[in-house]
């Protein structure tokens, strides 16, 4: 079956912008995490989603940063007033709540901010 | 706090055995996982232990001791292939993953 998509999967932007970039989970995947990874660096968790609410948002990095998962599925990271330290790859990554560990990673989007 | 260590690069030869190590210090730890990522690509999951002891699948085995807070990824008959970042990942209570800053594993021919 499809695995996770992330759109788009790249994005420059400027200084001060705001940007959404967007997480297509695997069908019937309840668990749903955004992490950041800068270069020579692990994954750095975001926030986790379990089902439409978001069970914990505390490795956002301040207000600047909001994630929503309106209808379960389909996940928005938003970004208002990006600055350059903004700049990473967004990972989006899904899990089955059935007893697996396993952690499904999308492509992940580029973001550079100008 | 918090942490996570595992050694920043490995190089092995093609055939060999490779031994990539872990060690944490967290509270609420339920599990180690780890993870593959090749440059550019996205992180693939390779295995999760909660027990003590050796998980085998495959090449790849993972081992923990949890009394030690310690575990290691162990890769038998490298391939060119396996060159990549290799993450051990710590699970903090039911959901919450906490990565370490990756191992870059070099296999020469």
């Amino acid at each position: 079956g499809a695995g996770v998509s992330q759109t788009p999967s790249n994005k420059v932007t400027e200084k001060g912008k705001y940007v959404e970039l967007r997480c297509d989970p695997i069908s019937g995947h309840t668990a749903l995490y955004w992490y950041r990874q800068s270069l020579g660096q692990g994954p750095e968790f975001l926030i986790y989603f379990q089902g439409t609410g978001a069970a914990d948002d505390s490795g956002l990095p301040n207000d600047r940063f909001f994630a929503v998962r309106p209808e379960g599925s389909v996940s928005t990271l938003k970004i208002q007033r990006t600055e350059r330290g903004d700049s990473a790859v967004y990972l989006c990554a899904s899990r089955s709540d059935a007893g697996q560990e396993t952690q499904y990673f999308g492509p992940g989007t580029r973001l550079l901010v100008l | 706090g918090q942490s996570l260590e595992q050694p920043s690069e490995v190089t092995a030869v093609e055939g060999a055995i490779v031994q990539i190590n872990c060690t944490y210090q967290t509270s609420g730890f339920y599990g180690l996982s780890w993870y593959q990522q090749h440059d550019g690509g996205a992180p693939t999951f390779l295995s999760y232990n909660a027990l003590d002891g050796l998980e085998e699948t495959g090449r790849f085995s993972s081992f923990l001791s949890r009394s030690d807070s310690y575990g290691y990824l162990l890769l038998q008959e490298l391939q060119m292939k396996d060159s990549a970042s290799y993450f051990c990942a710590v699970k903090r209570g039911t959901y919450k993953y906490i990565f370490g800053t990756g191992t870059r594993l070099k296999v020469l021919a």
